[in-house]
């Protein structure tokens, strides 16, 4: 199916574990990009990627790591999770300065 | 820190009657796009408006745009029950795009 798509949807970990959200897109889009989504600050931009092995910091990219090996996918890791990382994470891409598309989220809880 | 900021953030309104949502930003824009999202579900892109573009339809949706006092805004005409979701308006430097914290819309049928 055509389209962007997260894994898991949802997903609960402990304060110090490792996690990896997965975001795969069919489209060939040459930007990818993680936001974060907590209530009261909107979406705020984690890291992004304007091709295959270019990536680089967004406004909140502290405690995560990104790799885009494959243009297709945009992993987003949390090193050592931690209770502030609790958030919807949104994955979006887009070809050019046009629309971006989204994906579901993922809603991670670190307990 | 966000790059625009909605206004207001919350709206209640009547079915049928136009909801208007603003936006302010800071920096200069190639492009604004308006996006929504209803509970729990991923963004949708509804309407782009460039720079030197003043206005721009979409069916029910009016967006304007003042560069000059960078600012947007968003008109659903004739709303429905179905347009209660959350408004954002994202601007477009150049790769990234930079989110408020968006206008809560509810139509109350």
């Amino acid at each position: 199916d055509a389209g962007i798509t997260q894994s898991p949807r949802y997903k609960i970990t402990e304060t110090g574990r490792q996690v990896t959200l997965m975001c795969h897109q069919t489209w060939s889009h040459s930007y990818m990009f993680w936001y974060r989504q907590d209530l009261g600050h909107g979406l705020r931009l984690i890291y992004y990627s304007a091709a295959a092995d270019i990536t680089d910091k967004g406004e909140v990219p502290d405690g995560y790591v990104v790799s885009r090996s494959k243009t297709e996918n945009f992993p987003l890791t949390l090193e050592s999770a931690t209770r502030s990382q609790t958030s919807v994470y949104f994955c979006a891409s887009r070809e050019g300065q046009v629309e971006a598309f989204f994906g579901q989220g993922t809603r991670l809880t670190v307990v | 820190s966000q790059q625009g900021e909605e206004d207001p953030q919350a709206l209640s309104i009547q079915e049928g009657e136009n909801a208007t949502m603003n936006c302010s930003y800071k920096t200069s824009i190639n492009n604004l796009q308006w996006y929504r999202q209803n509970s729990g579900r991923g963004l949708v892109h509804l309407i782009l408006i460039r720079s030197n573009e003043r206005e721009k339809h979409s069916g029910r949706l009016r967006v304007t745009l003042d560069t000059s006092k960078k600012s947007s805004s968003l008109l659903i005409t004739a709303s429905r029950a179905a347009d209660t979701a959350s408004y954002f308006c994202a601007t477009d430097g150049s790769i990234k795009l930079t989110f408020g914290s968006g206008t809560q819309l509810t139509v109350l049928p």
